[in-house]
């Protein structure tokens, strides 16, 4: 079946303005989180959606982060007045429930 | 402080030898995952390990799980080259997001 899929594979944009990543996760999937992985370091938590409840942001670096999941399923990560130090690539992971996690292909950001 | 510890991070290692990747997390889990990345690429899981004493086997990698040790560990046996890649452990449970270590980079050489 489908995996979960992310798009733009690249985005290359210039600093200040504002970016929207998209991550469409495995169908019936209720968990989606978001991380950030700069070159050659780990993986950077983000965000956190599971089922029903009330994210967990913990992850979100500043207020130019914010993320949300409609319906459930697909979700949009977007960054405002984006900053060089935003440049890495953002990965997007669905399970269901407490499930192994699959991870979409990544979209790898670029700030001028 | 939910954590996850990784030993060693990076390990280089000859074709053929063995070698084992610990992974220590500091509360309680319901679960620990295992996911390899290769260079450039997204993250596959490897194995998923439910409950005190579990094993999982495939192919030269080996994982294991012991919840009292709060330990999980990852042998390598024979390595080849194709298992060059960075290795992440996880914790998770049924009440809270999953925890990644910070990865072991593991390049194996002739």
């Amino acid at each position: 079946g489908a995996g979960v899929s992310q798009s733009p594979s690249n985005k290359v944009t210039e600093k200040g303005k504002d970016v929207e990543l998209r991550c469409d996760p495995i169908s019936g999937h209720t968990a989606l989180y978001w991380y950030r992985q700069s070159l050659g370091q780990g993986l950077e938590f983000l965000i956190y959606f599971q089922g029903n409840s009330a994210p967990d942001k913990s992850g979100l670096p500043s207020d130019r982060f914010s993320a949300e999941r409609t319906g459930g399923s697909v979700s949009t990560l977007t960054i405002q007045r984006t900053q060089q130090e935003d440049s890495a690539v953002y990965l997007c992971a669905s399970s269901f429930r407490d499930d192994t996690q699959y991870f979409g292909p990544g979209t790898r950001l670029t700030v001028l | 402080e939910l954590k996850v510890e990784q030993n060693p991070l990076f390990l280089s290692m000859q074709e053929g030898k063995n070698y084992t990747i610990y992974c220590n997390y500091s509360t309680t889990s319901d679960r620990l995952y295992w996911y390899r990345q290769d260079p450039g690429k997204s993250l596959e899981s490897l194995f998923v390990l439910l409950s005190n004493g579990a094993v999982k086997q495939e192919g030269r990698l080996m994982a294991s799980l012991d919840t009292k040790a709060r330990l999980s560990t990852l042998h390598i046996t024979a390595a080849v080259h194709d298992l060059s890649a960075t290795y992440f452990c996880a914790r998770g449970t049924s009440y809270d997001k999953v925890i990644f270590g910070p990865g072991t980079s593991l390049s194996v050489i002739p």
